[in-house]
């Protein structure tokens, strides 16, 4: 079955203490990106991967880091986590059309920082 | 630049009457457009998309939207609501360029009146 799996999917933790949220798809689709989600504001993206070795800044960074060492895998890391940070995250994989990318998204993980 | 704007954030229906969910885009380049949606405490899932062939698009669970080039929208309808059609809904507009943006809206809340 195709799938993007993400995990945890559920995780409370304190500021400061680094983490990683996993990303994980078998749809061999270059594209990968991550969203959170607040209330109020959508979907906001943080990073994207066009393609193995290559990340780009979404619209909110500041404090995400991420890596894209293999096509599959597009982890999400926090290396401070702060309380502004609690949030709902996705990740997606993007499959190119004629004009843009049809995306597909992982279940979520809901992060609390404490 | 692209941009999305959904007109409402709010919107409630009775029961078996029309829905209609407002979305205006802006974009340079020829886009490829999504509606997605999201029930409570669930991911999202791609309800249609439009990517350059037909303007009428037709989704699941009865819904349809039209891509108007000239008033820049992509409005989301469905002759009949439904209890279940309760969500949030997205509209998103997904160019292919340089900056390979994704954008997307702050969501519709459908709620749906017995």
């Amino acid at each position: 079955e195709a799938q993007v799996t993400q995990n945890p999917r559920y995780l409370i933790t304190v500021t400061g203490k680094k983490l990683t949220v996993t990303c994980s798809q078998n749809m061999n689709h270059e594209y990968m990106s991550w969203y959170r989600q607040d209330p109020g504001l959508g979907l906001r993206q943080i990073y994207y991967s066009m393609n193995v070795e290559v990340t780009d800044k979404g619209d909110v960074p500041e404090g995400y880091k991420v890596s894209r060492k293999e096509k599959r895998n597009f982890p999400l890391i926090l290396e401070s986590p702060s309380p502004n940070q609690t949030s709902l995250y996705f990740c997606a994989t993007g499959l190119a059309g004629d004009f843009g990318y049809e995306q597909f998204f992982g279940p979520g993980t809901r992060l609390t920082v404490l | 630049a692209q941009s999305v704007t959904q007109l409402d954030s709010h919107v409630s229906v009775s029961e078996g009457t029309p829905v209609l969910l407002r979305c205006n885009y802006s974009s340079s380049y020829s886009p490829s457009l999504f509606w997605y949606v999201q029930h409570p405490n669930k991911g999202l899932q791609l309800l249609l998309k439009y990517t350059s062939a037909a303007t009428l698009v037709k989704g699941i669970n009865g819904f349809e939207a039209e891509f108007k080039k000239s008033e820049t929208s992509f409005h989301l309808t469905k002759p009949s609501a439904h209890m279940s059609d309760a969500a949030e809904y997205f509209c998103v507009v997904s160019v292919l360029n340089r900056d390979d943006k994704i954008i997307f809206g702050k969501g519709t809340r459908l709620h749906i009146l017995p």
